[in-house]
């Protein structure tokens, strides 16, 4: 089973702060991904790597940054934290061989803006 | 975009009732594929399904790709079986997700 951690699993911000999410995969899988769930909008995509060195926008990209700086880990960066961004985030990493698309995914991380 | 419709949004059963879950997108896709999220909890994938139908213990998956849907079976339902049920759609190494259905089980 692959296996995808993230950190920290919970966060309180104040707006303003600058917060840093982290994510680890040891299944090296190619592609990351970050994503945000939210009461009345399910699992929403804000950005996602093919590899490292690389980033991609996903869905609602705006007021979050991405960092790949190897296979293993995928960041994402609040450089102004908001209450808006308040919300539970995974990471996911996949492969998409053969075009299976299929995600594994972290336990997910609570952040808190106040 | 890709749309991706679920329904119900929630649902509440009897313990042994079976239940039926469906998932309606709005365009082609690669693959689809249905999670279980526990309260609280990651997800966890429970098939993988492009096309055709699958079975694993009391779960079956249908899809029919120029229908543009697909379900999930539940049969003989268990209070561990509550959760909410996410159904995705991908294309080009990404998915996109429907709301989910909330499943309450109760004895």
């Amino acid at each position: 089973e692959a296996a995808v951690t993230q950190s920290p699993r919970n966060k309180v911000a104040v707006t303003g702060g600058k917060v840093t999410l982290s994510c680890n995969q040891t299944n090296n899988h190619n592609n990351m991904y970050w994503y945000r769930q939210d009461t009345g909008h399910g699992l929403r995509l804000i950005h996602y790597s093919y590899g490292a060195g690389s980033t991609e926008k996903g869905d609602i990209p705006d007021g979050y940054k991405a960092s790949r700086p190897s296979q293993e880990n995928f960041s994402l960066i609040l450089e102004l934290a908001t209450p808006s961004q308040t919300s539970v985030y995974f990471c996911a990493s996949g492969d998409a061989l053969g075009g299976r698309d299929t995600q594994y995914f972290g336990p997910g991380t609570r952040l808190l803006v106040l | 975009g890709q749309q991706v419709q679920q329904s119900p949004t929630s649902l509440v059963l009897q313990e042994g009732e079976n239940a039926e879950l469906q998932c309606n997108f709005s365009t082609s896709l690669n693959s689809m594929q249905w999670f279980y999220q526990r309260p609280g909890g990651s997800l966890v994938s429970v098939f993988y399904n492009p096309s055709g139908t699958k079975q694993s213990g009391r779960l079956t998956s249908t899809t029919v790709i120029k229908e543009r849907r697909s379900s999930l079976h539940i049969s003989s339902s268990q209070i561990t079986d509550s959760g909410t049920y996410l159904c995705a759609i991908g294309s080009n190494a990404k998915l996109t997700f429907g709301k989910g259905t909330k499943l309450s089980v109760k004895s």
